[in-house]
């Protein structure tokens, strides 16, 4: 069965305290990897995809990175404007319409 | 920049009220999707639309229908609501076949059926 997990399920960090997030997925087989942000009301907002082991992609004081099972979305030294729930979804390799989210990890940057 | 467009976006339904909620994109995308958002359960895929003409069901199908009115449009209709459809709706569309094809969401629906 494809399925993907996050954790932790929320992390509180202080201003400046790099961290990671994790997305772990089973799925028949990857086509990407997707890593979206999400504010209160809002919807989600794309940040990065990855393809294959191995690929990293960054974007401001985000890092993504991909393994075979996992991908981790490092914050590195975060600012209170990061806070936001973070979700990860996989794509999937025989269907390109089938995407399967995780629950999310909701990020709290504290001043 | 208009991207994906939905409405309304919040809606209160009694038991067994039917309404239908609407979605626009103008990126000219093939695909368009209806995800429902419940908390601690994530985005779960109600159905999607490969292309105009076509919808196919998703992981949480039950209780809805949807019509691609053409390439830019694609509705959800709950015929007779129930509780259990209290939720945010989102949709959302993408340009499978090409290299980049990540999903683009709206703003989301707030249906609460009570």
């Amino acid at each position: 069965e494809d399925q993907v997990t996050q954790s932790p399920e929320a992390l509180r960090l202080q201003e400046g305290e790099s961290s990671s997030l994790n997305c772990s997925y089973t799925v028949s087989g990857l086509r990407g990897l997707f890593w979206y942000r999400q504010d209160p009301g809002k919807g989600p907002e794309f940040l990065f995809t990855l393809y294959s082991a191995g690929e990293e992609k960054e974007k401001e004081r985000l890092k993504a990175t991909l393994t075979k099972k996992e991908s981790f979305l490092h914050i590195t030294a975060p600012k209170p404007e990061d806070s936001a729930t973070y979700l990860c979804a996989v794509q999937l390799l025989y269907n390109f319409n089938k995407f399967y989210f995780g629950s999310g990890t909701k990020l709290n940057v504290k001043p | 920049n208009a991207g994906v467009t939905q409405t309304p976006k919040f809606q209160v339904l009694k038991t067994g009220q039917s309404m239908t909620l609407q979605c626009a994109q103008d990126m000219n995308h093939n695909s368009m999707y209806w995800y429902r958002q419940d908390p601690g359960m994530g985005l779960r895929l109600i159905y999607y639309s490969a292309s105009e003409g076509t919808t196919d069901k998703g992981e949480v199908p039950n209780g809805y229908n949807v019509s691609r009115l053409n390439k830019r449009e694609f509705s959800l209709r709950l015929e007779s609501a129930a509780p259990s459809q209290t939720s945010v709706y989102f949709c959302a569309s993408s340009d499978e076949g090409q290299m980049n094809t990540e999903a683009f969401f709206g703003q989301g629906t707030r249906l609460t059926v009570v």
